[in-house]
């Protein structure tokens, strides 16, 4: 079946350093993936996606290509402030049967001013 | 433009009481729909979906029910809370038969007392 693994965090970083959050899937054919971020006490909100391979989702400096070759959608940021403190999901959505989304644990990151 | 709206956003219910929390989608017609539930510190459990009215798929066994009415309208229910049901709660859509993103409301945080 589908699945997602991301690293395990807690990620801690000081204000503007770069951040990497690792993503893998397992999945047949063509998915399409997505990191959702989740603030405290809030739902979950779309991040960015890609929809097929070698794709760039790109949003608020937030960047994941979409590499087939290595299954892989990691997350990365140039530069990371204390508001993008959050827990970061992985996603995939694979078409045919009951287009059920499929996400990782999260990851969750600190920023430090 | 399509929006989620779920409650309530807070709930402290003492063991063996009834649940009912409510989810419905504007904008869209027939969308799929989803309910996950989220313990302190883990990723997303998918409970139930639902594709159409009255058509309810469960992926846990356990205490809790869900309902489809109407057709934007999911229902999340149980007839005697545990302690173990508290976390946070939460209700998505997304298009049916396309491989794009859900979209989640903003949760419901039910404590178990």
């Amino acid at each position: 079946g589908n699945s997602v693994t991301q690293m395990e965090g807690p990620v801690t970083l000081s204000e503007e350093a770069f951040l990497t959050i690792n993503c893998t899937y397992t999945a047949t054919g063509y998915p399409s993936l997505f990191w959702y971020v989740q603030y405290p006490g809030e739902g979950l909100q779309l991040l960015l996606k890609a929809t097929k391979a070698d794709d760039k989702g790109s949003n608020k400096g937030f960047e994941a290509t979409y590499r087939k070759e290595t299954t892989s959608f990691h997350l990365e940021k140039g530069s990371v402030q204390v508001s993008d403190s959050a827990v970061y999901f992985c996603a995939l959505l694979k078409s045919g049967g009951s287009y059920i989304p499929t996400f990782g644990r999260g990851t969750s990151l600190i920023v430090h001013p | 433009s399509q929006t989620i709206h779920q409650w309530p956003a807070t709930l402290v219910q003492p063991v063996g009481s009834p649940l009912s929390l409510e989810c419905t989608v504007e904008g869209t017609s027939n969308p799929n729909l989803y309910w996950y539930r989220q313990a302190a510190g883990r990723g997303l459990q998918l409970l139930f979906y639902s594709v159409g009215i009255g058509q309810i798929s469960s992926e846990v066994p356990q205490n809790l029910s869900a309902s489809r009415p109407q057709d934007r309208q999911f229902i999340l229910s149980s007839k005697k809370l545990l302690l173990s049901d508290s976390g946070f709660y939460l209700c998505a859509w997304s298009v049916p038969r396309l491989n794009t993103e859900a979209f989640f409301g903003q949760g419901t945080r039910l404590t178990v007392v």
